[in-house]
């Protein structure tokens, strides 16, 4: 049971254009979101979340929407820059109060200069 | 460095050999989870540490996986007799509790490949 799904197993953009990485996700108890960002050879790395009771977050040129009525989320980023070239997975917690985390099995952006 | 680290980095055996890893977390994180990641997945989780006490195992991490934590800072990893399937990049995480959630650090992880 795919709890949390990224349908796009890949993405390319021109360097300075919008990137946009969509997330759905099936259960309607998941407290908060997280986006990590995977580089080759490396583990992933936190990049930005969201709490369930917002519909927006933003650091810097990353910013997260969540639609909770659709159960989607995205991920923006602009503007895109090489070194945002990765993987990218989207994540949720289960209410445990740890983070025994199901992530969705991630989309590649490829930011092309 | 103060990340996380995990040993070796890569690991190559036969199948039926028994492998052992190493994670060592940020010191002052007393949460320690481990990871599982094959081609083209997320990664799944497999077991999670409160200090010492391992709290819960999932049930990919069959009787053939052992994890310990002996003291509460290091753990490791054992996979006996290993299986082609156990093929995979096994990452341990330790985490910080942020206002909204947590957040987990993970190492590079272990690529372990099971001839």
């Amino acid at each position: 049971d795919q709890q949390v799904k990224q349908n796009s197993p890949s993405l390319s953009v021109q360097e300075g254009r919008i990137s946009i990485l969509n997330c759905d996700y099936t259960n309607s108890m998941f407290d908060y979101f997280l986006w990590y960002k995977k580089y080759p050879a490396e583990g992933p790395t936190f990049l930005i979340s969201i709490s369930s009771i917002k519909d927006k977050n933003e650091d810097g040129r990353f910013t997260v929407f969540l639609n909770k009525s659709a159960k989607h989320l995205s991920l923006h980023i602009v503007p895109s820059q090489p070194g945002d070239s990765a993987v990218y997975f989207c994540a949720a917690p289960s209410s445990g109060g740890y983070q025994k985390v199901t992530f969705g099995t991630g989309t590649k952006l490829q930011v092309i200069p | 460095d103060t990340g996380v680290s995990q040993d070796p980095r890569h690991k190559i055996t036969k199948r039926g050999q028994n492998v052992t890893f190493r994670c060592d977390p940020i010191s002052e994180h007393n949460r320690l989870y481990w990871y599982r990641q094959t081609l083209g997945q997320g990664p799944e989780f497999l077991t999670y540490f409160q200090n010492e006490a391992q709290l819960e195992k999932s049930r990919l991490l069959s009787d053939r996986f052992s994890a310990e934590r002996p003291k509460g800072s290091f753990s490791t990893l054992e996979i006996q007799r290993t299986e082609q399937g156990d093929s995979a990049m096994y990452l341990c995480a330790s985490s910080l509790v942020l206002p909204v959630g947590e957040k987990l650090f993970f190492g590079s992880g272990t690529q372990l490949s099971v001839l």
